[in-house]
């Protein structure tokens, strides 16, 4: 299957900073998604970008779908930005969003 | 109620137990999903369902039976589980399947403990 390949693993940053999350793919990026699942579990659509730049507030991403990576900006980070960042496709085939690893953020006061 | 709901939030259950999961959409979509997600691993489609018809199904073990009534709700019967079937159950919906390329919203999750 597609596989998803996110990074870094882990990241602290302090408040204020910012910060720049990958997503690699090994097949193509259509219906690539990101996600923040908080402490509860509770995955929060960021943004459905198959190609592409868009911005939400101090949230942003681009997908480059011909190198098949996206990136997700988070400036000025505050720690109600800490949980895990999920990056997910969708192949081809078939209909299960593909989710990479995560990125664990924890953002300190 | 808006998006996808899930009821219960929590569940703890033991090995010889049946038990289901519940999860609405109200977002008028035609498909719904369950995925698990396992302490360390990444979350895994468990099953699909569009217009009412299982569309997926990711050989999932059979004390684990899905239910789609209508387009709205989605059911996970649960039977004789194992403690390894502990895990966040999440139940997601889209436009349609999502690989025509329609963006998937999760509900809140159940946390099931089998002991």
């Amino acid at each position: 299957g597609i596989q998803v390949e996110q990074s870094p693993p882990d990241l602290i940053l302090q408040e204020g900073a910012n910060s720049t999350l990958r997503c690699n793919c090994s097949d193509s990026v259509n219906n690539l998604q990101w996600f923040h699942q908080n402490p509860w579990g509770q995955l929060i659509n960021l943004f459905y970008i198959p190609s592409g730049t868009k911005q939400n507030g101090r949230l942003s991403a681009t997908t480059v779908a011909t190198e098949r990576y996206s990136l997700l900006y988070i400036s000025s980070s505050q720690t109600t930005d800490s949980g895990v960042y999920f990056c997910a496709v969708i192949p081809n085939s078939g209909y299960a969003l593909n989710f990479g690893k995560g990125t664990s953020l924890l953002v300190t006061p | 109620e808006t998006g996808v709901t899930q009821t219960p939030r929590h569940l703890v259950m033991g090995m010889t137990n049946k038990k289901s999961l519940k999860c609405e959409q109200h977002l008028g979509h035609n498909a719904m999903y369950w995925y698990k997600q396992s302490a360390k691993k990444p979350l895994e489609l468990m099953f699909v369902y569009s217009l009412e018809e299982r569309v997926e199904n990711n050989s999932v073990p059979s004390r684990f039976s899905p239910e789609c009534p209508n387009s709205s709700h989605l059911f996970l019967h649960l039977h004789t589980l194992q403690p390894e079937d502990s895990a966040l159950y999440l139940c997601a919906s889209s436009q349609d399947v999502a690989g025509r390329g329609y963006e998937q919203y999760f509900g809140p999750g159940t946390r099931l403990t089998v002991t």
